[in-house]
C-alpha cells in the first residue's frame, strides 16, 4: 500500500501564485517529513523538512505546515517564479530507521 | 568536492545480462543509499549502508546486490538483468540530509 500519498500530480501556477501541494499518511510513528525539488535530468535535493512537534516552517518563500491531528502536511511556495519548475516530492521516516518512503510526485510548472 | 557521482550515466542492457552501477562519494559519509525512480511512482529504496561493511534492504531489493568495502563507494549489482529493471537509479549519501547523485539512466530490453 502507498504509505505517503501526494496530491495534485501536475501543478499549473501563474508567476507571482501559490503554489499548494499535499501529502497524507497512515504510518504514525513517522517523524521526519522532507520535501525534495527535483529538476529534469537531476537527482532530488532537499528544500526543507519538519518533524511532529511544530505546526510550521518557513524557509524564504517555502513553508511547510504541518497537521499531526489529520496527518497532512503541505508545501506552499509563495510569490512562484518560473524558476520553481520542478517535480516535487514529499517524504516519511519514522524514527531510528534509514528507510524513507517516497510520495508519487508533483510536477509544477509556473508560467511566466 | 564532487559531492555524490554515479557512473555510467546512461546504459542499455540485454535482458540476463549483468552490470554494476558505480557510486562514490568525497563526503566522508556514513550513510548510503541506492533508490530507483519509476515515471510517476516517486523513489523507492532499494538498498542502504550505514558504514563499511553493513549494508542492508529497503523497499525493493529483488534482483540487486550491494557491497560497501569503502566508506566512499557502494555499488549496485544487477545480476540477470530483466525489463522491470528498466529505471532510473539514484545512489544518496548523507550527514544530516541526504544527498542524491545525478543519476543512471537504465534500459533493459
Amino acid at each position: 500500500q502507498q504509505q505517503v500519498k501526494q496530491s495534485p500530480q501536475s501543478l499549473i501556477v501563474q508567476k507571482g501564485g501559490i503554489s499548494i501541494i499535499n501529502c497524507a499518511y497512515e504510518n504514525t510513528a513517522f517523524d521526519y517529513f522532507p520535501w525534495y525539488q527535483q529538476f529534469p535530468g537531476k537527482g532530488p535535493a532537499l528544500l526543507i523538512a519538519i518533524r511532529p512537534d511544530v505546526s510550521e516552517k518557513k524557509e524564504g518563500r517555502f513553508t511547510i505546515s504541518f497537521n499531526k491531528s489529520a496527518k497532512q502536511f503541505s508545501l506552499h511556495i509563495m510569490d512562484s517564479q518560473p524558476g520553481d519548475s520542478a517535480t516535487y516530492f514529499c517524504a516519511a521516516r519514522t524514527g531510528g530507521s534509514e528507510k524513507l518512503v517516497f510520495g508519487k510526485g508533483t510536477k509544477l510548472t509556473v508560467n511566466p | 568536492n564532487a559531492g555524490v557521482t554515479q557512473t555510467p550515466k546512461f546504459r542499455i542492457l540485454k535482458i540476463g545480462q549483468s552490470m554494476t552501477l558505480q557510486c562514490t562519494q568525497d563526503m566522508n559519509h556514513n550513510y548510503m543509499y541506492w533508490y530507483r525512480q519509476d515515471p510517476g511512482m516517486g523513489l523507492k529504496l532499494i538498498y542502504y549502508s550505514v558504514g563499511a561493511g553493513i549494508t542492508d534492504k529497503g523497499e525493493v531489493p529483488n534482483g540487486y546486490n550491494v557491497s560497501r568495502s569503502t566508506t566512499e563507494d557502494f555499488p549496485l549489482r544487477l545480476e540477470l538483468a530483466a525489463p522491470s529493471q528498466t529505471s532510473v537509479y539514484f545512489c544518496a549519501s548523507r550527514d544530516i540530509i541526504q544527498y542524491f547523485g545525478a543519476g543512471t539512466r537504465l534500459s533493459v530490453l
